[in-house]
């Protein structure tokens, strides 16, 4: 079993829509993560929950909405989407204490058109 | 703040050559530092980690060695493979135990 999966791995979509990326982990770990990676690979923190409360959330447009039904879930929910937004997202997910140990999903390329 | 300061890419080398991927860093007190390996299509693996000066990070062939008079963790291996290539990234653990980026380096191996 793949320890942290998100769907779906391709998005394409246009400008104005809103869409989602779900992610979920099978580590058993406290803390989740969203980070998005531009297309020269420079990889930014958007948003980290621990145990469903949210943490860390980066200077992040706020047409980006994280939702944590439970500890084992991270879902990113993307408004209005601009061309801007086109990036690889990816989930991750560590365990308390152990925040640098980061076990990564394969990422979501996300295509705005 | 704390910051961490890699080496530009590509780097391009040929197979079995020595790599050398820089990587140098700002931060108060003595930060754990981390290589993370991202292979194409692929989300960051943790590759090696030091958690104080002097320690040697190993793993694969790659070894880096926590610097303290240099703040410096660059990445080496003896002879590369074309299966090495990915993108490379170095990364400090602050006092809140979140992890500060490199901005990654690309390694390009050519047989």
């Amino acid at each position: 079993d793949t320890a942290v999966s998100q769907t779906p791995k391709y998005l394409v979509t246009q400008m104005g829509n809103d869409k989602s990326i779900k992610c979920e982990q099978n580590l058993g770990h406290d803390t989740m993560y969203w980070y998005k990676q531009d297309s020269k690979k420079f990889l930014k923190i958007m948003f980290s929950y621990n145990n469903k409360e949210l943490i860390i959330n980066e200077t992040v447009p706020n047409r980006f909405s994280p939702k944590s039904p439970d500890k084992a879930h991270l879902n990113l929910h993307i408004n209005s989407l601009e061309l801007g937004d086109s990036a690889v997202y990816f989930c991750a997910s560590s365990q308390v204490g152990q925040g640098e140990k980061l076990f990564f999903g394969s990422g979501t390329q996300l295509s705005v058109l | 703040g704390n910051s961490v300061t890699q080496m530009e890419g590509p780097v391009t080398l040929s197979e079995e050559a020595f790599l050398t991927i820089n990587c140098t860093y700002t931060a108060t007190g003595y930060p754990s530092l981390f290589w993370y390996v991202q292979y194409p299509g692929e989300g960051l693996q943790l590759l090696l980690k030091a958690t104080k000066a002097d320690d040697k990070g190993s793993n694969k062939g790659f070894e880096a060695t926590y610097r303290k008079e240099t703040t410096s963790f660059h990445l080496e291996k003896g002879s590369v493979q074309v299966s090495d290539s990915a993108v490379y990234f170095c990364a400090l653990r602050d006092s809140n135990y979140q992890l500060i980026w490199g901005a990654g380096t690309k390694l390009i191996i050519k047989p």
